[in-house]
């Protein structure tokens, strides 16, 4: 059965340091998201992307974030200068273009990538 | 704007027990909802969806919910709890005027302990 991967499991990264975290979603599906969970809090919705460009973000993707599909299949998520607030875990998720409408079709996610800030 | 509450954080049941997991939900239009499981080192599965169709949603697992507008809740049932099913639930809301893009708004999440 087809899967959203990403990769790496776990970054540890210091300060000031610049992190991509990478997704491959399901080959077929047109629409990617990303979203963390700060430890103990809830999944936050971050960015979402279609048709190579971002259709919506929140208020927590600022300027230090960005994304991008480089290359059909990869897509990634970059922090530029990390804080110890963005220490969480990322899970990017995908869902494809039919189904009932934008809002009411499955949205396939990945198992994450933890994203440590020291 | 949209919102989703799960009252309780942790709820522990008996193996063969009735599990019942609270979602409570805020929409200015109908809104999509989910039910999503986090089993440990795992990404986020779908377990069922409402979408306006019936109002009793069956899913995986021997799970069901229930859409009651007048209540505007989503309540997360199984009869009989089993030790897998042992992990995080989360119920989340979609749609509406505020968003066309599917985004998903996540409640707190309710770890589901079963004990032996």
């Amino acid at each position: 059965e087809p899967e959203v991967t990403q990769t790496p499991s776990h970054q540890v990264t210091q300060m000031g340091q610049e992190v991509i975290l990478r997704c491959v979603p399901i080959s077929n599906h047109l629409y990617f998201y990303w979203y963390r969970q700060i430890l103990g809090q809830k999944v936050e919705f971050l960015v979402s992307f279609y048709n190579n460009e971002i259709s919506e973000k929140s208020e927590i993707f600022d300027d230090q974030f960005s994304v991008e599909r480089p290359d059909g299949s990869n897509f990634t998520l970059k922090i530029r200068s990390t804080k110890l607030e963005d220490s969480a875990m990322y899970f990017c998720a995908s869902r494809p273009s039919t189904g009932q409408g934008h809002a009411g079709s499955e949205q396939y996610f990945g198992p994450g990538t933890r994203l440590t800030v020291t | 704007a949209q919102s989703v509450t799960q009252l309780g954080s942790h709820v522990s049941v008996s193996e063969g027990a009735l599990v019942l997991l609270r979602c409570n939900y805020s929409s200015s239009v109908p809104p999509y909802l989910f039910w999503y499981v986090q089993y440990p080192n795992q990404g986020l599965q779908l377990l069922l969806k409402y979408t306006s169709a019936a109002t009793l949603v069956k899913g995986i697992n021997g799970f069901e919910a229930e859409f009651k507008k007048s209540e505007t809740s989503f309540h997360l049932t199984k009869p009989s709890a089993h030790m897998s099913d042992a992990a995080e639930y989360f119920c989340a809301v979609s749609g509406g005027l505020s968003s066309n893009t599917g985004k998903l708004i996540f409640g707190q999440g309710t770890t589901l302990q079963v004990k032996p």
